[in-house]
C-alpha cells in the first residue's frame, strides 16, 4: 500500500536557520503530496501540496518541490521563526482511492529564540 | 477551503458507555473522513463518509465499533461503542474541497475510564 516516511522525529533549530525536513513516498499511482502543520492542541492545518512531477508548492515561506524520480517532497524554509515550532506532517493523496490521505510519522520542529 | 466544527471539544466516559461525535461544515461536501490520533502519534484514517452510503472502514476500524452516520451534504457523526481506555485518543473529521485538498476540524478529545 501507498506509504510516507519523515526521517526526522524531532528537529531543533535557532531562529534564522534553515529548515529541511525530509518526506519520501512509496505509492502505485501518481499521487498528490501535501505538508500539513499542526499546533498544540489544534487540528492538522493545510500548508501546501503538489500534484505533479517538479511542481513547487509554497506557504508561508515554506516550500517543497514533487520529484518523482527520488519520490520526495522535502519541506524546506530558509529562515525559521519561533512561532513556526509546531509538528509538520507530509501526506500522500491517492485520488485514484477516493481522496485518502496517508500521513507521515511527523516531525516535531522546535525553534528556539 | 471548509470549515469544520465538532462538537463536543472533549469528553470523559466510562469503560463500556457510548458516546457521540459531531462534525459539522460550513458547505457542502462530497466526502467526509475521520482520523484518529493518539498522544504524540500521527494521524489513522478510520473511514470516509459520502452522502447517502454507507461509510467504508479502513484496516483495524468496524462498523459495530465505530458507526458513522453522513445524513447530508454538511454533517456527519461518529459514535465510540463501548468505549475502551484503549480509545482515549483525539478525533478528527475533515473534508475535501473541490481542488481535493482536505481540511480538518479541531478535534475532539476523548478520556475513557
Amino acid at each position: 500500500g501507498d506509504s510516507v516516511t519523515q526521517t526526522e522525529g524531532q528537529v531543533a533549530l535557532s531562529e534564522e536557520d534553515f529548515l529541511t525536513i525530509h518526506c519520501n513516498y512509496s505509492a502505485s499511482g501518481y499521487p498528490a503530496l501535501f505538508w500539513y502543520v499542526q499546533y498544540p492542541g489544534e487540528g492538522p492545518q493545510f500548508l501546501f501540496r503538489a500534484s505533479r512531477d517538479k511542481e513547487k508548492g509554497s506557504s508561508r515561506g515554506f516550500e517543497a518541490t514533487y520529484d518523482k524520480g527520488t519520490t520526495s517532497f522535502h519541506l524546506r524554509k530558509a529562515s525559521v521563526q519561533e512561532s513556526d515550532s509546531a509538528v509538520y506532517y507530509c501526506a500522500l493523496g491517492d485520488f485514484n482511492m477516493g481522496y485518502k490521505l496517508t500521513f507521515g510519522t511527523g516531525t516535531s520542529l522546535l525553534v528556539d529564540p | 477551503s471548509v470549515l469544520l466544527y465538532q462538537k463536543p471539544n472533549r469528553d470523559i466516559c466510562q469503560s463500556g458507555t457510548s458516546l457521540k461525535i459531531q462534525c459539522v461544515a460550513d458547505s457542502q461536501v462530497v466526502s467526509m473522513f475521520w482520523y484518529q490520533q493518539f498522544q504524540e502519534q500521527s494521524l489513522m484514517l478510520m473511514a470516509t463518509a459520502n452522502e447517502g452510503s454507507e461509510a467504508t472502514y479502513e484496516s483495524g476500524f468496524t462498523k459495530d465499533k465505530f458507526p458513522i452516520s453522513r445524513p447530508n451534504l454538511t454533517f456527519s457523526t461518529l459514535t465510540v461503542n463501548n468505549a475502551r481506555p484503549g480509545d482515549s485518543s483525539i478525533y478528527f473529521c475533515s473534508s475535501s474541497s473541490l481542488q481535493d485538498t482536505q481540511y480538518f476540524g479541531p478535534g475532539t478529545r476523548l478520556l475513557v475510564l
